[in-house]
């Protein structure tokens, strides 16, 4: 699977929007583009997922750029328990599985 | 419906010794994944099954480790001898069988700490 970039941590005010960056520029045309988050002391879960256009889903939103070498995570109002370990991560057609990064940890502050 | 089950969720060994870890996934899930996650980092896949068939192994250390997936359900993460590099969390993963585009539902993990 292709390499993402991210930032290693970033600090957001409770009930504000939060943007999470994630760099892919190999991304190959099959590839999707997955986001989890890791809870303290949870296993990952799933948060979205896309291939080249915007979706949304109960949790968020994921804005992907025309080329498809970046893409964001969107948080549209930060709460204390969106406090984690956010993962992007590139899921081909080799293979039914995950391969991690070390991801963006996401400080929310009351 | 209840999610991926894990247990223990704590053991605490000293090298040399044995320990296994058990994973029941989600009813209907045909694919299991074992990761290990050392602290501060992300998740690193062990072994995937499909079904009983481990498909892909090879970040799996064969020396020490070993899993089994019988009758293509539950599935045991065994390392005999522990060394102390193994403190990790090790996570069990299922996913209905195929597609780029599934998700994987994830346990709360068990935490081995080798003394």
């Amino acid at each position: 699977d292709a390499k993402t970039t991210q930032p290693n941590s970033m600090e957001s005010n409770e009930e504000e929007p939060v943007h999470l960056p994630c760099n892919h520029s190999t991304i190959s045309g099959t590839d999707y583009i997955h986001w989890y988050r890791q809870l303290p002391s949870q296993g990952p879960e799933y948060v979205i997922h896309g291939l080249t256009s915007n979706v949304n889903n109960r949790m968020a939103s994921l804005a992907i750029a025309e080329d498809r070498k970046s893409s964001t995570l969107i948080l549209h109002r930060a709460t204390l328990r969106d406090a984690a370990v956010y993962y992007c991560i590139l899921r081909g057609n080799a293979g039914n599985m995950l391969t991690f990064g070390g991801g963006t940890r996401l400080m929310v502050k009351p | 419906e209840a999610g991926v089950v894990q247990s223990p969720r704590y053991k605490i060994i000293e090298k040399k010794q044995p320990v296994a870890f058990w994973c029941n996934p989600i009813s209907g899930h045909n694919t299991l994944y074992w990761y290990r996650q050392n602290l501060g980092q992300g998740p690193e896949l062990l072994i995937r099954y499909e079904n009983e068939e481990a498909v892909d192994d090879s970040q799996l250390p064969k020396d020490r480790f070993s899993a089994e997936r019988l009758k293509g359900v539950d599935s045991t993460l065994k390392i005999q001898p522990a060394e102390l590099g193994d403190s990790a969390v090790y996570l069990c993963a299922s996913s209905l069988t195929g597609q780029n585009t599934g998700e994987l539902f994830f346990g709360e993990g068990s935490r081995l700490t080798v003394l």
